[in-house]
Order: C-alpha cells, then sequence, then structure tokens
C-alpha cells in the first residue's frame, strides 16, 4: 500500500501561497496523486489531480518530481476561507480498496 | 442537482442497537464507498462496492455491514458488535472509469453518537 506523509499542520497569512508537500516513497506504477479539502463536519472535496509533472486548474497546482516519491500542491494568494485539512491520496489502481488517506494537513489561514 | 445524499445528519443510538446510515447517489456511478472518520484523524474504508450485489470488506469491516441492491444506494448498518461507534461516517462514490485514479466524489456525511 502506498503510504503517504504529510506535516500535521501549517500556517500562512491571506494572500500567501500556500505549498504542501506529501510523500509517498512506495508509490506503484500505476498509482494516481489525488488531493482532497475537508471543512469541519463535511466530505472531503475534491481539489487537483496528476500522474507526473504538473497539473494546474482554477484552485490549484499540483508538482510531480520525475521519481514521483513525492508531490506538493500549491496553493495561490489564500484566503480566510482555504482554512481547512487538506489530503493527499494515492491510489493503486484496483477500485479503490486500497486507498489510503493519512491525517492530512491542517491549514490555518491568519488575517 | 447530480450528488450524493446521506442521511440522517446526526443520530444517536443507545448501546446494544443497531443502526443504518443511507447514502444515495444519482451521479450513475458504479462504485460506492463508506469511511469513517474519527476527530483528528484520517478516512478509514471499512467497506466499498464496484456492482450491484457485490461488495468488498475495507480494513474496518468489523462490525459493520452493507448492501448493494440498487446501484444508486448502499446503506451501512452499524451493528451492536462494533464496539466504539461514534464517529463521522462517509459515503462516497467514482465512475468505473476513473475509480482507479482516486478521483472520489464524497457525501455530507453522518455523524453517529452512542449514548
Amino acid at each position: 500500500l502506498a503510504k503517504t506523509t504529510q506535516p500535521i499542520s501549517m500556517d500562512s497569512y491571506e494572500g500567501q501561497e500556500v505549498n504542501i508537500t506529501c510523500s509517498h516513497n512506495n508509490i506503484a506504477t500505476n498509482d494516481y496523486i489525488t488531493w482532497y479539502q475537508q471543512f469541519p463536519s463535511q466530505g472531503p472535496r475534491f481539489i487537483i489531480q496528476g500522474y507526473k509533472t504538473k497539473v494546474t486548474n482554477e484552485v490549484a497546482s499540483l508538482f510531480i518530481p520525475a521519481d514521483r516519491k513525492s508531490s506538493t500542491l500549491s496553493l495561490p494568494r489564500v484566503s480566510l476561507s482555504d482554512t481547512a485539512v487538506y489530503y493527499c491520496l494515492v491510489g493503486d489502481g484496483y477500485y479503490g480498496q486500497n486507498f489510503v488517506f493519512g491525517p492530512g494537513t491542517r491549514l490555518s489561514v491568519l488575517p | 442537482d447530480g450528488g450524493i445524499t446521506q442521511s440522517p445528519k446526526y443520530l444517536f443510538r443507545k448501546e446494544g442497537q443497531n443502526v443504518t446510515l443511507s447514502c444515495e447517489q444519482n451521479l450513475n456511478h458504479d462504485a460506492m464507498y463508506w469511511y469513517r472518520q474519527d476527530p483528528g484523524q484520517g478516512l478509514r474504508l471499512i467497506y466499498y462496492s464496484q456492482i450491484v450485489n457485490d461488495f468488498q470488506k475495507g480494513d474496518i469491516a468489523e462490525g459493520y455491514s452493507v448492501s448493494r441492491e440498487k446501484k444508486e444506494s448502499f446503506p451501512l448498518t452499524v451493528t451492536s458488535a462494533q464496539k466504539n461507534p461514534t464517529a463521522f461516517y462517509l459515503c462516497a462514490s467514482s465512475p468505473i472509469d476513473t475509480a482507479n485514479t482516486g478521483e472520489l466524489f464524497f457525501g455530507e456525511g453522518s455523524r453517529l453518537t452512542v449514548l
């Protein structure tokens, strides 16, 4: 199973760029890397997904080095509403039974 | 609107009682999942189902049961055998063509408290 390691918490200020790194040393060839955002008492929400190199959408960018043993979620110009827990998920490709969620990174955005 | 609906949002149970949490989706997704989340913890997989009338145990299936009689429904029963059932329960689904990439669609969760 591809286990992930993330910082437990991070603090930032409004308007700053935030980078959250996830380590997944035993990622398998077929695994994708997916990031989710979760607010208290809500279900996680998909943010971005990638396999290699860089992926960008309207809310975030995902950087994946060539060895794929880590990935970095980049949130540009965060606001107070970005305060949440962010999960890195690595899937081994067989219908989800091996998708392992770690404890996530609790991001606090300060005014 | 398409989505996943979980009910009830809050549920209280006395020790020794079975309770059933509902999960319905109208996204036409083939795969459905149940996760458990404890305070300050990540999500742990209880059960998942890829197709109707078939489901598989996840990491913490003991004390839980599920059924998948319809594509859109995947109810979870928390039985009296579950020793510590107080938790936040999340249902998710995914289309079969992206089920192997980790893109899961989650409901809003059901919070179960045992009195």
